[in-house]
Formats: C-alpha cells, structure tokens, sequence
C-alpha cells in the first residue's frame, strides 16, 4: 500500500481566513513533505519533515505554517493569503528522508486551493 | 537556473507503439532519478526509478536508461496504450552528506498522448 491521503480536495479561502491542509500516511514512512504545484509547472517542495522535525523550509512565507502532529500526520496551516497562492498542493511521503537520494517519494491525491 | 530539463512539451504516440521520454539534467552530484505521471488534478504516481550505479532498470512496460556521460535519461514505454495518456515528468535527488535529503528537483513535464 501506498496510499497518502489529503483532505479536503477543494478549499477556497478569503485572503483573511485561516484554514489547515491535512496529509496522512499509514506506510510507517518517517519523512514527510508539501509542494506548490501551479498549472502546467512542476511541482515546488516547500517543506520537508524527518522524524516529525522541520529539515527543510524552501524560504516559504511564514503565511504557511506547517505542522508535524505524529508521524503519519502533516498538516499545512494556512492564513492571511494572497490570490497567488492558488495552487494544488501536494503531500508526500518516504521511507526515511535521511537517505538522500536513495529514496522514492509517494504524492496525494493534492488539494486544489482557490484564494479570492 | 533549470537543473533538470525535459525539452519536448508533447510527445504523440500511435497505440501500441514505443513512446520515449526524454531528460536531462546538469548537475553531476544527482545520483537518483524517477518518473512520474500525472492526471490533471492528481498527484503525481510514482512509475520507475533509478540510482546512478544502473543504466537501465526495466518494470513491465516501462524501462528507464541512464547515461551519466551524456546526463541524459529517458524512459521508454512499449507498447503504449491510450491510458498512458498524461504529463510525466522526470525528477532527480542529489546526497550531499545529508543537508538535502529528500529535495526531489523535477523537469517541466512532457504530454504524453497515446491514440487509438
């Protein structure tokens, strides 16, 4: 099995909403990640989880807050954003995410988000 | 500054006959490549990887070639059926002693369709 699953698929949110994106995986994976994917681009990673600790943030705006409750779980908090944000995001997760690139990362299904 | 390149936006294909999708890339330190395809508003599925000590690493249909030499890899889908139909894009880790673990960097993506 495979599988990581996000909630909700769609969301569209005001610029002064807070809303959560939330990720789940039961593959027993220990890293965990969001990209942005914008229409026909590829996808950008925004965060890395290893061992429910933050490894990597891409220089994203702190508008985006993500969260490591466990380690089947990512949540991506989202507040105060702009129309450009709109985007699909994507979770993934693998194995372990300290054995650099030796590891195969498994996408969601994404979160189509739409900011007015 | 792109370090992973698929130059062909679209790629047509006739049903049953090879489809090859090209990549390429210029950072020599990549030692894991993958490929993925992606429906319109899904995540990517993970198709076939390969780590830089193999230049070819084959999975049913599909087979994937390495040329480090070159930077070069292409995945090969034979015969191609019209459900082979989406965006693949080619995408590459690098090990850096750890400090970029789990940082997938993709291509732009190529439009594979397949016609009956």
């Amino acid at each position: 099995d495979t599988e990581v699953t996000q909630t909700p698929k769609h969301l569209v949110m005001g610029m002064t909403n807070k809303k959560s994106l939330k990720c789940e995986q039961h593959m027993g994976h220990r890293a965990m990640y969001w990209y942005k994917q914008k229409a026909k681009k590829p996808p950008e990673l925004m965060f890395v989880y290893s061992y429910e600790k933050l490894s990597i943030n891409e220089s994203v705006p702190s508008r985006f807050s993500p969260e490591c409750p466990n380690s089947s779980l990512l949540n991506l908090h989202l507040h105060a954003l702009q129309p450009e944000d709109s985007a699909l995001y994507l979770c993934a997760s693998s194995q372990d995410g300290m054995l650099a690139g030796v590891e195969t990362q498994y996408f969601g299904p994404g979160t189509r988000l739409l900011v007015l | 500054d792109q370090q992973v390149k698929q130059n062909s936006p679209s790629l047509s294909v006739q049903e049953g006959r090879i489809s090859i999708l090209n990549c390429d890339y210029t950072n020599s330190m990549f030692d894991y490549f993958l490929w993925y395809k992606k429906y319109p508003a899904e995540g990517p599925t993970f198709l076939i990887s390969i780590s830089s000590i193999k230049d070819k690493n084959e999975d049913g249909r599909f087979t994937v070639f390495l040329n480090k030499s070159a930077k070069h890899l292409s995945l090969h889908i034979v015969p191609s059926q019209p459900g082979d139909s989406a965006v693949y894009f080619c995408a590459a880790s690098l090990n850096a002693g750890g400090t970029s673990y789990g940082k997938l960097t993709f291509g732009q993506g190529t439009i594979l369709t397949v016609h009956p």
